[in-house]
């Protein structure tokens, strides 16, 4: 069965410092991974996509995700914080079978990043 | 803008009533996906249809109930509301399997 656990409930760094928030997923199949991200009442906002290709992935707003298949992770970093990057993020993992369609989603709990000035 | 669109955005509602939210998924795609999330449960998959017929079921409650019509747009049944069913709604919609999802902004249903 596929899951995603997402390490840090919560993360804070400082305006200008790196961003890391991590995530491991455990699949029986070749997974495809997302990183969503949420701000306050709003809906997710997909920021980058890992689909079998280059393992390195670049997303929106400076963001980019490593899969590391040897360590089951897909970790999400920013060379340094905006403020405007203060919101949920989301780890998500898909069931790599085919099966006409099927494709569900597996969220991770989430991560709650502050950026202080 | 993610193409997916719901209503209502808001909805206010008494315990034991029942109602319906709708979603429109992007053009082009065949997928729906109905997510609950709460503060306590935090993103919940709920059920997933694709061209009309139920793919994948998660956490949904028999209280609960869903449809993918002809024209691709989706409705979720919420009836005999409890306090604990106040939560925001997602749905999103994708092309095809292995492809990322697109949300809605949400329907806020708070039962009273």
């Amino acid at each position: 069965a596929q899951s995603v656990t997402q390490l840090d409930s919560h993360v804070s760094v400082s305006e200008g410092t790196p961003v890391l928030l991590r995530c491991n997923y455990s699949s029986s199949y070749s997974p495809s991974l997302f990183w969503y991200v949420q701000h306050p009442n709003k809906g997710l906002q997909l920021l980058l996509k890992y689909t079998s290709a280059a393992t390195l992935v670049k997303g929106i707003n400076g963001f980019e995700a490593e899969f590391k298949k040897s360590e089951t992770s897909f970790h999400l970093t920013k060379p340094s914080a905006h403020m405007s990057d203060a919101a949920e993020y989301f780890c998500v993992v898909s069931d790599g079978r085919f099966s006409g369609g099927y494709n569900k989603l597996i969220f991770g709990a989430g991560t709650r990043l502050a950026v202080h000035p | 803008d993610s193409g997916v669109t719901q209503t209502p955005k808001h909805l206010i509602t008494a315990t034991g009533q029942r109602v319906t939210l709708r979603c429109s998924p992007r053009s082009g795609d065949l997928s729906v996906y109905w997510y609950q999330q709460s503060l306590d449960q935090g993103l919940q998959f709920l059920i997933q249809y694709y061209n009309g017929e139920e793919r994948a079921k998660g956490n949904i409650l028999e209280r609960f109930s869903a449809q993918q019509f002809p024209d691709l747009h989706s409705e979720l049944n919420l009836s005999s509301l409890e306090l604990g069913d106040s939560a925001l709604y997602f749905c999103a919609s994708s092309v095809e399997m292995n492809t990322e999802a697109f949300f809605g902004q949400g329907t806020r249903l708070t039962v009273v």
